[in-house]
């Protein structure tokens, strides 16, 4: 069974560009999460959907960041227009059961450098 | 809300036995985690254990809970040089979505 994956592995950018990161979870599994570490800090978590819905965006840091799950398959994380202290790995995860379920798998993550 | 600490570093001897500690601040039921880390890789669920029980062996990993003073221990025996990584604790009350977790432990074992 393929696990989480993400794409790209790494992106750079310059600061005010544009960035779309992609998360394929594992098959089946209606949840699904973003977290973000930031270099030496927690790793923090973003938003979770349920399917194509929004369950908890109680994380996302500002509407510069922008997630969707057309479908309830894969999502995608945007951030418009990105700034330095977006750098870090972002991180998806999925699982599945009710209330998200108690165990999450994570992909490789994300490493998005902001120059 | 919920913090999750851990030391940030430890440096064993290849065939040494390693203990990496966390402890947490949420009094409600919880399930807690140990993350591994490889370099350049994602995050890989080691094991878990819910908040009513007090230790968990699965091969060489043995997860010990204090409750009472909400402290988490991860033993590693017969510490390998595979295992050099970081060390996550984390922990999720049941019914929520969020994992809370440290900062991180860089385990670094040396031949």
């Amino acid at each position: 069974e393929a696990g989480v994956t993400q794409f790209p592995s790494h992106s750079v950018i310059e600061k005010g560009q544009t960035v779309t990161l992609r998360c394929d979870p594992i098959s089946g599994h209606d949840n699904l999460y973003w977290y973000r570490r930031v270099m030496g800090k927690e790793i923090k978590f973003l938003l979770h959907f349920v399917k194509e819905s929004k369950q908890d965006e109680s994380g996302m840091p500002n509407n510069r960041f922008l997630a969707e799950r057309t479908g309830g398959t894969y999502s995608t994380l945007k951030v418009q227009p990105a700034e330095l202290e977006d750098s870090g790995v972002y991180f998806c995860a999925s699982s599945s059961g009710l209330a998200g379920g108690p165990l999450q798998f994570f992909g490789p993550g994300t490493r998005l450098t902001v120059l | 809300g919920e913090d999750v600490e851990q030391s940030l570093f430890l440096s064993v001897r290849e065939g040494d036995s390693s203990v990496i500690n966390c402890t947490y601040t949420d009094s409600s039921s919880t399930y807690l985690y140990w993350y591994k880390q490889e370099p350049g890789a994602g995050l890989q669920l080691l094991t878990y254990i819910f908040s009513n029980m007090d230790m968990k062996q699965d091969q060489r990993l043995t997860v010990l809970l204090n409750k009472k003073d909400k402290h988490l221990s991860l033993r590693i025996a017969d510490t390998q040089t595979g295992d050099s990584a970081i060390y996550f604790c984390a922990e999720k009350p049941p019914g929520y979505s969020t994992l809370t977790f440290g900062k991180g432990t860089m385990l670094l074992v040396s031949p």
